[in-house]
């Protein structure tokens, strides 16, 4: 049973672009969320999507968006890219009960 | 709102050496309590939890009990190994009317010395 799947695992970008990363929940999981994970710190919660909408949302700027398709696969979409968007970015996924969230091995992003 | 402390590393030790990493939290309600490991180059990866006051999660040696009177879930383990370095997180997970989600704290680097 695969947990879950980021892609890409590492990815290089220039200040001003856009970069588009992919998450596939474990199986049976319908709740996806993302997570910051600037070096050398906790995760900082991003957003939160279950039946393709987006629930809650932290405390990040508009640039960063995200979809969730029907077969609970997620994407987290970031506009303008800042130098201080390098991070490692995690997906976790979880059920609507009370369960705890599965992360992923995470995509590194760094800005140049 | 809700937010956790972790006691600040790097924490070494020596094998067989006693674990104990802090963790106190401020939350509104009764969040459940989590610790989470991270090794180097992956992602994170649940160690133990507690969901309610004075229970205790237990894992590979691991154990924390949730003291609601002092809002603390301190991390311990009574003989480290080497295999055990890595970064600690410590968190919380309270849950609304949109679902659940965690409020992690910064991580303690743990390094255990042969």
């Amino acid at each position: 049973d695969a947990g879950v799947t980021q892609s890409p695992t590492h990815l290089i970008k220039t200040r001003g672009q856009q970069v588009t990363l992919r998450c596939s929940p474990k199986s049976g999981h319908d709740t996806v969320s993302w997570y910051q994970q600037a070096l050398g710190q906790g995760p900082q919660f991003i957003f939160q999507y279950y039946e393709e909408e987006e629930r809650q949302r932290g405390n990040f700027p508009d640039r960063f968006s995200g979809h969730q398709f029907p077969n609970y696969s997620s994407e987290l979409n970031v506009n303008a890219l800042l130098l201080g968007d390098s991070a490692l970015y995690l997906c976790a996924s979880s059920t609507r009960a009370t369960q705890p969230q599965h992360f992923g091995d995470g995509t590194r992003l760094s800005i140049l | 709102g809700d937010s956790v402390t972790q006691m600040e590393g790097p924490v070494t030790l020596s094998e067989e050496a006693f674990l104990t990493i802090n963790c106190t939290y401020t939350a509104t309600g009764y969040p459940s309590l989590f610790w989470y490991v991270q090794y180097p180059g992956e992602g994170l990866q649940l160690l133990l939890k507690a969901t309610k006051a004075d229970d205790k999660g237990s894992n590979k040696g691991f154990e924390a009990t949730y003291r609601k009177e002092t809002t603390s879930f301190h991390l311990e383990k009574g003989s480290v190994q080497v295999s055990d370095s890595a970064v600690y997180f410590c968190a919380l997970s309270a849950r609304d009317n949109y679902g659940q989600n965690f409020v992690f704290g910064p991580g303690t680097r743990l390094s255990v010395l042969p």
